[in-house]
């Protein structure tokens, strides 16, 4: 079974400063995806950015960077520049296309941004 | 807009119920998933349909059912409701079986009482 675990269930930042959100993963899988979702007050579930597991190089769109250490089963997210609008729960998932597209997600993070 | 469209947007009805939410997938989608999310928790993934046909099931309880139409909309179907059935229901669609990411719908909120 493919596990995702968010180790910090409540995080802050100063508007405008950097904050890393934690991810780790566990499967037997050689080739599958990783995801960050937002989920803002709305509840509608936003894709921030994804990373395929057989690229080296780290995801990265606008101010969301990812760090992917695959040996460590770690991807973790780092928003930079933090606004008002990032506030949103954001959950880790996990995709593996052998079995299709069936999301396994964290249990996700609560961010607050604060003014 | 994720062009995954879900009805209704709330349901509140009484336990022992059934009620059936609706989903229509993004046009052209083949695949439909079906998730629910209780109170500040991560998505559980019930189960899936590609085309017509039963792809994967999740942590689905036998109280609930699903299918997926010839015009690609899916309903999910929830029986003899109890208390904890009170969630939030993502439908999500993606273009192909595997490989492509999926797009949330807004979700169904469901209050059981």
């Amino acid at each position: 079974a493919q596990t995702v675990t968010q180790s910090q269930p409540e995080m802050s930042v100063q508007e405008a400063e950097t904050v890393t959100l934690s991810c780790t993963y566990d499967t037997s899988e050689n080739n599958y995806y990783l995801f960050w979702y937002k989920q803002p007050p709305s509840r509608q579930m936003i894709l921030v950015i994804r990373q395929e597991a057989y690229k080296q190089q780290n995801a990265t769109e606008n101010r969301f960077s990812v760090n992917f250490q695959k040996a460590a089963k770690s991807f973790s997210l780092k928003i930079s520049d933090s606004q008002l609008g990032d506030t949103a729960m954001y959950f880790c998932a996990f995709m593996k296309p052998s079995t299709g597209n069936q999301f396994y997600f964290g249990t996700g993070t609560s961010l607050t941004v604060i003014p | 807009d994720s062009g995954v469209t879900q009805t209704p947007k709330h349901l509140i009805t009484a336990t022992g119920q059934r009620v059936t939410l609706r989903c229509s997938p993004r046009s052209g989608d083949l695949s439909v998933y079906w998730y629910q999310q209780s109170l500040d928790q991560g998505l559980q993934f019930l189960i899936q349909y590609y085309n017509g046909e039963e792809r994967a099931k999740g942590n689905i309880l036998e109280r609930f059912s699903a299918q997926q139409f010839p015009d690609l909309h899916s309903e999910l179907n929830l029986s003899s409701l109890e208390l904890g059935d009170s969630a939030l229901y993502f439908c999500a669609s993606s273009a192909q079986d595997r490989n492509t990411e999926a797009f949330f719908g807004q979700g169904t909120r469901l209050t059981v009482v």
